[in-house]
Order: structure tokens, then sequence, then C-alpha cells
């Protein structure tokens, strides 16, 4: 089955410390995105890829990283840069515009 | 500045009762429409979608409307079940840049 799949599930960071979170794609899609979501609150845009070797930065980019160099993977480095890291992280894709996003399960990132 | 207003950010109905929840949005470059339908601890699954050509659209108990001079648009989930209690985020997307730009979020329980 196609789909998006998210690793790890749970991630523990310890302060000053960089992680990496994992998102994979079999679904063919060109574009991808990452996005965060802090309790009781809505999706923000950390940084999406319209295409391999290319990506921009969302609305909250400070902090994270990311890279594009196969189509079906788009990782996450979230570094000691983002003072506030503990929250829900959201891997998406799409075929194109007026298509529908389709998710991954979330990894829940805590500092600790 | 939020994009994308949700209300009300949570509700409670009884079990057959309508849900409904609405979006308004301020960029009229916006030229797609989904909405999402999220449980705890999963990513967010595309429910139903609607462009801005289109003044209502049905999916079995799923209906959005849209009011394009208005820039509103509302869900309503008819003859709510159990099952339904969800966060449910309507979304906008602009074709340049392809990105999601979500609300808030409504967090619906239905009661038996």
């Amino acid at each position: 089955d196609g789909g998006i799949t998210q690793s790890p599930k749970y991630l523990f960071r310890k302060e000053g410390q960089n992680v990496t979170l994992s998102c994979e794609q079999n679904l063919n899609h060109d574009a991808m995105y990452w996005y965060r979501q802090d309790p009781g609150q809505g999706l923000r845009l950390i940084y999406y890829s319209q295409i391999v070797n290319d990506f921009q930065k969302g609305d909250i980019a400070e902090g994270y990283s990311v890279s594009r160099e196969k189509k079906e993977s788009f990782p996450l480095t979230v570094t000691s840069a983002q003072k506030n890291p503990t929250a829900f992280y959201l891997c998406a894709s799409t075929r194109g515009h007026g298509y529908g996003y389709t998710f991954g399960s979330g990894t829940r990132l805590t500092v600790v | 500045q939020q994009q994308v207003k949700q209300s009300p950010q949570s509700l409670i109905v009884q079990k057959g009762g309508i849900s409904i929840i609405n979006c308004a949005y301020e960029n009229t470059a916006f030229d797609y429409f989904p909405w999402y339908q999220q449980f705890p601890g999963k990513g967010p699954a595309l429910l139903i979608a609607i462009r801005p050509d289109v003044s209502e659209k049905k999916e079995g108990r799923f209906t959005i409307s849209f009011n394009k001079s208005a820039k509103q648009f509302s869900l309503h989930i008819m003859d709510s079940q159990p099952g339904d209690s969800a966060t449910y985020f309507c979304a906008a997307v602009k074709a340049a840049g392809n990105k999601l730009t979500f609300g808030g979020g409504t967090r619906v329980l239905v009661k038996p």
C-alpha cells in the first residue's frame, strides 16, 4: 500500500542536541512538506519541497533544516537553535495543486 | 496574521445531530479548500474538498458550503455519530507554492 512513513513515532532530545526525523513516501509525489502541531492548535508549515534538490522555508523555519536528495525522502533536522522543539511533527506529500495532501502518522518529539 | 480563521474551537453534539464548523479566509488567491479529520495521535486525513466555483459539495454525511463573496466556507456533518468525534481542520491552498494554510481546528465530541 502506498503511503507516508514517519519514524520514529516517539523521540526524546536532550538540550543542545540535534535530532533528525525521517519521512519516506512511496506515492511518487513530487511535493513534500513538514508541519509542526502544538497541543490544541493548528498545523504550522516548517519547510516544503516541490522537487528534488530544492526546498523553501515555511512560516516557522528557524531552528530547523531539511534536505531533499531523493524524491522519496524528506528528512527534518531539529537543531539546538530551536528553543521550543517539543511538539508533534507531521510530514505530508501531494501529487500537485488541487489534490489532497497525504499525511504520515507523525513523530512526537519531547525535550528532556 | 491568521489567514484562515476557524470557529468554534470545540463543540458537543448529540448522536444524530448536525455539527457545523465555520471558516473564513482573507486571501482571494486561495483556490482550493480542503477539510481534514484528525484523531488523537494520528496524522490528518482528507475528508472533503471544494473549489470556489462550486457553492456546495456533498459526500455522504459531509457537506461543504462555500460563499465566495463572503470569503467563508463551512462543514456540515449530518447525522453525527460517536465515531465522528475528532478534530476537524479547514484549510486553504494557493496555486502558487501549493502550500496548505490551516485553520486552528475544531474539536468535535458526539455524545451517544
